[in-house]
């Protein structure tokens, strides 16, 4: 089963920025926070991914809380082709599980006009 | 920018007949990935490959399920006898390095439907 918690739906307006939520509690040391996008019935997008810090890339900004047990995706200015389910995932440095993707259900964005 | 193909985007097989899905990974990517999305549901690991060998597979790819690079540059899914539960999205996927930025980069998928 996944780690992580995730909203099942969440509405943005196009322009604003899109904050999406993620809970994962259980998280230990060595595990690093992805976060990937579907649209529609696409592959999964890679958008980030963060280990303690807070990263920045030309899609999306990641917050991690000091404790690592919550993140935050942070899509800037949304616009409609940022409609996707989007996906947090927890994923061990090494070991067991170290080679696989857990999605679970994620948040399903839509961005209203 | 380099991506991950696969063919065919779309297959029709009867139950019980063999079927291989076939992809292309990034060029310099190391580690090569199969994924299945039933309709509707998770997408789901099925298995890493790394070095011709298996790194590492679930509890779904089971005897029915084998994984090939037969040359330098496809990665193949074989069904050996497909089942209605067969049916799904194929993803294929790369990643270059394992941890860090071990990032894996997905295709588009095949989509499979079993008759």
């Amino acid at each position: 089963d996944a780690k992580t918690t995730q909203p099942p739906s969440m509405d943005c307006a196009e322009g604003r920025a899109a904050n999406l939520p993620c809970n994962h509690s259980t998280i230990s040391g060595n595990e690093y926070v992805y976060w990937y996008r579907q649209i529609h019935s696409q592959g999964p997008q890679y958008i980030i991914h963060g280990l303690k810090n807070n990263e920045t890339n030309e899609m999306a900004s990641l917050i991690i809380t000091e404790d690592r047990k919550s993140s935050t995706l942070i899509l800037p200015h949304a616009t409609l082709r940022d409609t996707a389910v989007y996906y947090c995932i927890v994923r061990p440095l090494s070991g067991a599980g170290s080679y696989q993707l857990t999605f679970g259900k994620g948040t399903k964005l839509s961005v209203i006009p | 920018e380099p991506e991950v193909t696969q063919t065919p985007s779309h297959q029709v097989t009867q139950m019980g007949q063999e079927v291989i899905l076939r992809c292309v990974p990034i060029s310099n990517h190391l580690y090569f990935y199969w994924y299945r999305q039933i309709l509707g549901q998770k997408v789901e690991f099925l298995v890493s490959f790394y070095n011709n060998e298996i790194s590492e597979k679930s509890e779904i790819f089971d005897d029915q399920f084998s994984v090939e690079r037969p040359d330098g540059s496809n990665f193949t899914l074989k069904i050996r006898s497909t089942k209605l539960e067969d049916s799904a999205m194929y993803f294929c996927a790369s990643s270059e390095a394992l941890d860090p930025g071990g990032t894996q980069y997905f295709g588009p998928g095949t989509r499979l439907l079993v008759l």
